[in-house]
């Protein structure tokens, strides 16, 4: 099955400071890859996707990038502020798997003002 | 849009006794949700796959007569967590799957605390 390793897992930069985590898959049938923010005790939501036939996505001041080649994928937030702090989760799921995804272990973000 | 509720958000139940935990989509038809279950400080580990009108697919090592899911409309699966032990404390967390989109849209959890 499909094995995602996520990097690093803490993070922790300066207000303003941009910050990067990324992900490793292990199945070249993946084809799309969401990004979670979870804060403490509360619901993973979604704040960005990327599918396989995209090489880049940005949002604002997150974005994310694809390397179908390599199998992996980073999320990239620039202009980092308090409020961004949280777990980061990155998942891969493909179709035909009944869309299940596979989630990597999760980064701690903190954005020290 | 996309909205998925979860009842009760917390329950503290006796060893032994079962809890049913209830997931919706509020505004769109779900035929597949999943559970989930979280641990302290760790990822989100896949409990099962539940599919509207059929029985739920269970990952290796979750036992399915202990977790018993029921998918009987298209916005509502519940996970029955039957025989309730202290180990089975945790955060529980379901998803919706909107087609279409190839995202799955998170409850807010629930906290189950046995005693």
């Amino acid at each position: 099955g499909e094995n995602v390793e996520q990097h690093p897992s803490t993070l922790s930069v300066q207000e303003g400071d941009s910050a990067v985590i990324k992900c490793t898959y292990s199945d070249s049938a993946s084809n799309y890859f969401p990004w979670y923010k979870q804060e403490l005790g509360k619901r993973p939501q979604l704040i960005i996707d990327i599918r396989s036939n995209v090489g880049e996505k940005k949002d604002q001041r997150i974005a994310v990038t694809l390397n179908k080649t390599a199998k992996h994928f980073s999320l990239h937030i620039t202009e980092t502020q308090p409020e961004d702090s949280a777990v980061y989760f990155c998942a891969a799921s493909m179709r035909g798997s009944n869309y299940k995804l596979t989630f990597g272990k999760g980064t701690l973000l903190t954005v020290n003002p | 849009g996309a909205v998925v509720s979860q009842h009760p958000s917390w329950v503290i139940c006796k060893s032994g006794t079962s809890v049913k935990i209830e997931c919706r989509s509020l505004d769109f038809q779900a035929t597949t949700m999943f559970w989930y279950r979280q641990f302290p400080k760790q990822s989100l580990m896949l409990m099962a796959t539940s599919n509207e009108g059929s029985k739920a697919t269970y990952e290796q090592g979750v036992e399915k007569d202990k977790f018993l899911i029921n998918h009987a409309s298209l916005t509502l699966s519940t996970l029955t967590v039957t025989s309730a032990h202290p180990e089975d404390s945790s955060f529980y967390i379901c998803s919706a799957f909107l087609y279409g989109t190839d995202t799955q849209y998170f409850g807010p959890g629930t906290r189950l605390t046995v005693l």
